[in-house]
C-alpha cells in the first residue's frame, strides 16, 4: 500500500526557520516525484513545487521560488520542505503527493498535511 | 499565472448530475490534455478522481467523468451521491515556467 507520512503540526515564530518532511513507503521512492502543495486557512490548493528523488530533480512554482526550498533522502525514502525565514503569510496547511512528474499533472497520492502556524 | 475559474458552489439532489466547469487558457487547459480533478472532504487531504482528462484512477467511481472543450474542462457527477458532499478542485499543467496551476475550487451541496 502506498501510504505518504508527514512530520507532525509545527508553531513557529516569525523569522524562524522549519523543515517538515514527507516519508514514502510501498513503492519504489526514486520512481516518481514529490510535490508540495499549499492550502491556506480556508482556501484552495496551491502547488508549491516537485523533486524527483532519484537524481533530485526539482521545478518550483514562480510564486514560490526563493521562498522555500524543497529536498530529498533517496536512502530513507523521505522528501522535505523548508523555510529559512517564517512570516505569519506562512501559516497553511502543506501536503506532499507523490506526482507522475512533469507534464502530467497528476497528483496520484497525498500525505495526511503538516499544520504549520507561525505566531509571535 | 492566475488560478483556473470554477464556480463557487454547485448542489444537487441525490441521484441527479451535476457538472463543474474549470476555465483556463490556451497556455493551460486548452492547450495541453493534462487535467486533473480532485475530491476534499473537510479536514482531509485531497485526493485524485480524474487524470488525463477524462482517465479515473482505480477505485473511483464511474458516476465521476471528465472532459474538456477548448480552455474549458467539466467534472460530471452522475447519480449524485450524500458522500460526494465536499470541495472539488481541478488542475492543469501550464507550460514550463509554471508547470502546474490549480482551480479556484468548487463546493459541492447534497441536498
Amino acid at each position: 500500500e502506498v501510504q505518504l507520512v508527514q512530520s507532525g503540526a509545527e508553531v513557529k515564530q516569525p523569522g524562524e526557520s522549519l523543515r517538515i518532511s514527507c516519508r514514502g513507503s510501498g513503492y519504489t521512492f526514486t520512481a516518481y516525484w514529490i510535490a508540495w502543495v499549499r492550502q491556506m486557512p480556508g482556501k484552495g490548493l496551491e502547488w508549491m513545487a516537485i523533486i524527483y528523488p532519484y537524481d533530485s530533480d526539482t521545478r518550483y512554482s514562480p510564486s514560490f521560488q526563493g521562498q522555500v526550498t524543497i529536498s530529498a533522502d533517496e536512502s530513507i525514502s523521505t522528501a522535505y520542505l523548508q523555510w529559512t525565514s517564517l512570516k505569519a503569510s506562512d501559516t497553511a496547511m502543506y501536503y506532499c503527493a507523490r506526482h507522475y512528474g512533469p507534464p502530467d499533472s497528476i497528483f496520484e497520492f497525498w500525505g495526511q498535511g503538516t499544520l504549520v502556524t507561525v505566531s509571535s | 499565472q492566475s488560478a483556473l475559474t470554477q464556480p463557487r458552489s454547485v448542489s444537487g439532489s441525490p441521484g441527479q448530475s451535476v457538472t463543474i466547469s474549470c476555465t483556463g487558457t490556451r497556455s493551460d487547459v486548452g492547450g495541453y490534455n493534462y487535467v486533473s480533478w480532485y475530491q476534499q472532504h473537510p479536514g482531509k487531504a485531497p485526493k485524485l478522481i480524474i487524470y488525463d482528462v477524462t482517465k479515473r484512477p482505480l477505485g473511483v467511481p464511474d458516476r465521476f467523468s471528465g472532459s474538456k472543450s477548448g480552455n474549458t474542462a467539466s467534472l460530471t457527477i452522475s447519480g449524485l451521491q450524500a458522500e460526494d458532499d465536499g470541495d472539488y478542485y481541478c488542475c492543469s499543467h501550464a507550460g514550463s515556467y509554471t508547470f502546474y496551476v490549480f482551480g479556484t475550487g468548487t463546493k459541492v451541496t447534497v441536498l
